[in-house]
Parts: C-alpha cells; structure tokens; sequence
C-alpha cells in the first residue's frame, strides 16, 4: 500500500534559518506529491505540489523536489520567518485517484 | 465562493449518542473525503466519495456512516459514539481536472470530544 514518512518534530530554528524536512514516500505507479501547510486552529492548505519525477514545486520560497529515485519529496527554504510556525504534512495521491495518504505532519517553530 | 464549510465547529457528545457532521462545498467538485486528524497519527481517511451516489470506505471507517445525495453536500454520521472518535475531522473536496492530480481543498474542520 501506500505510506508516507516524515520526519518528526517539533523543529524549532530561529529566524532567518535554514530549514529542511525530510519526506519518503512508498507508493504502486507514479504518485503526485504534496505538501500541506496547517496553521494553528486553521484547515489544511496546499503548499507546493509535484506531479512527476524531478518536477520543482515552489511558493512563498518553500520548494521541494520529486526524487523518484530516492522516492522522496523534502521541503526546504532557505531563510524561515517566525509566520511560517505550523504543522507541515507530506501526502501523495495516486494518478486518477482522489484520496491523499499523509505523514504524520512536523511542526515547525520558529522563533525571533 | 465558499469553498468547503463545515458544522459544527466543535461538539461534546456523552458515549453512545449520535450526530451528524455536515459538510458543503460550492465549488462543484465530484470528488469529497472525510479525514480524521489525531495527535502523532495525521490525517486518516475515513469516507470518500468521487460522486453523488457512490460511496467507499477508506483507512478507518468503522463507526460511521455517509451518503452523498447531492453533489454539494457529505454528512458524516457517528452512529453511536465513542471516546476513541475524540478528534478534529475534516472535510476535503476535489474536481475532476485533466492533469495528473486532483488538488484538495479542505474544510476548517469540526473539533469532537466525546466523554
């Protein structure tokens, strides 16, 4: 079956930071990848996607690169800000199909 | 737009009562999930639907139930309640594109205790 492994926080930098969480995926076929961003007492909300091998999925200076490969997806920036302190979520959907498998999510925080 | 909306924002419930989740979406979707989000678990797939009529269980469906008899709107019902259905769920809907994913979009989210 599907599965999806994500580093396990909290991790906590100070501002201006380097940031990385790692993300593996185990997966039949060619899934398309995501990341999701939970902000506290708020819903999920899609971050960056990716949908084949290599692709670059990017916003708000987050970025992540689909490694088929090493079947993995880790998210980086290169320089955090306290506003990015939430709970991230590395999920995959197969082709065709319309339900997300997610890690266990990482919370980040980030302090001044 | 709307988007995807969900009530109650929270509920108490003593065991063995039921209740119905509501969940409505205007955006048209086909596609609409139920997800559970425990500490330490993140988010399990309860029930989805990929259309009005049709229906299937995900990862953990047992002590509830949905129907989807219209395109905008999947309640999830909890037919007899137990302190393990103590949880924040969410709601998720999805169109059908011609690319390689569908992006979901999620509710706010329904915060459950049950004692």
């Amino acid at each position: 079956g599907n599965s999806v492994t994500q580093m396990e926080g909290p991790v906590t930098l100070s501002e201006e930071a380097f940031l990385t969480i790692n993300c593996t995926y185990t997966a039949t076929g060619y899934p398309s990848l995501f990341w999701y961003v939970q902000y506290p007492g708020e819903g999920l909300q899609l971050l960056l996607k990716a949908t084949k091998a290599d692709d670059k999925g990017s916003n708000k200076g987050f970025e992540a690169t689909y490694r088929k490969e090493t079947t993995s997806f880790h998210l980086e920036k290169g320089s955090v800000q306290v506003s990015d302190s939430a709970v991230y979520f590395c999920a995959l959907t197969r082709t065709g199909y319309s339900t997300l498998t997610f890690g266990k999510g990482t919370m980040l925080l980030v302090s001044p | 737009n709307a988007g995807v909306t969900q009530t109650p924002k929270f509920q108490v419930l003593k065991t063995g009562q039921s209740m119905t989740l509501q969940c409505a979406q205007d955006m048209n979707h086909e596609y609409m999930s139920w997800y559970r989000q425990d500490p330490g678990m993140g988010l399990r797939l309860i029930h989805y639907s990929v259309g009005a009529g049709i229906t299937d269980q995900g990862e953990v469906p047992n002590g509830y139930n949905v129907s989807r008899s219209t395109t905008e709107d999947f309640p999830l019902r909890l037919l007899s309640a137990a302190p393990s259905q103590t949880s924040v769920y969410f709601c998720a809907s999805s169109g059908k594109t011609a690319g390689d994913y569908n992006e979901q979009f999620f509710g706010p989210g329904t915060r459950l205790t049950v004692l």
